[in-house]
């Protein structure tokens, strides 16, 4: 099945660093969502994006849904050990049958040395 | 997260066995999604369901693999006669029905070993 481009795949920082990861896509979407798995967990929701340009702030994190609709990226200020973990993007289509569909990026893995 | 429900959370079949994951999506959500994940790897998408219909499939493998969400109770994602490349995390994500401005929202998963 389609999967969205998402990188880096890995990235190992020190506690204290910003981080930076993105999504692209080669089709539009309607709403671009981050969301984080810790171990052995669901994901859970970090920022939901509806606009084109749409800059959103949940804390240390901020996100921006890409002019042309088929990009996002994820910014993690001043990162602290508990930031560890999976980070996904994915990306929300409306079907030509009004339903709706959500594809997910392969996912970021987040490491911080304390 | 703790709104959507799934059960078992570990659940451990031998081959030729069937297994039977449960979800009860959050209050008020008509649409259950669900999702694949092998270790160190994404999210695949398999199936798409609102109460008593199946809307999207497309995900789902031919044989074998099932799903219903019924009027009543919860969505059931069924696997007959498993075999060791079925050990995975499922998913299984809710949303509310109706609006664009609707995120899914993931429950704990059932970690399904195949022995």
């Amino acid at each position: 099945g389609q999967q969205l481009n998402q990188s880096p795949q890995s990235m190992f920082i020190q506690e204290g660093e910003d981080v930076s990861m993105n999504c692209t896509s080669s089709s539009i979407f309607n709403t671009w969502l981050w969301y984080k798995q810790d171990p052995g967990e669901g994901p859970v929701l970090l920022i939901a994006l509806y606009k084109a340009g749409e800059l959103t702030s949940n804390g240390r994190l901020t996100a921006q849904f890409g002019i042309t609709r088929k990009d996002s990226f994820l910014n993690i200020s001043a990162s602290i050990p508990s930031d560890v973990g999976i980070y996904f993007c994915a990306g929300q289509r409306i079907n030509t049958s009004g339903t709706y569909k959500y594809i997910f990026g392969t996912g970021t893995r987040l490491k911080v040395l304390a | 997260n703790a709104g959507v429900m799934q059960n078992p959370r570990h659940l451990v079949r031998r081959r030729g066995q069937e297994a039977r994951l449960r979800c009860s999506p959050m209050k008020g959500h008509s649409h259950v999604y669900w999702y694949r994940q092998l270790p160190e790897e994404g999210l695949k998408f398999m199936v798409y369901l609102q109460k008593e219909n199946i809307i999207d499939e497309s995900g789902m493998p031919k044989e074998r693999f099932s799903a219903e969400f019924p009027k009543e109770g919860p969505s059931i994602l069924r696997i007959q006669q498993v075999v060791r490349g079925d050990s995975a995390a499922y998913f299984c994500a809710s949303s509310p029905p109706g609006t664009v401005d609707s995120p899914l929202h993931f429950g704990n998963g059932t970690r399904l070993t195949v022995t």
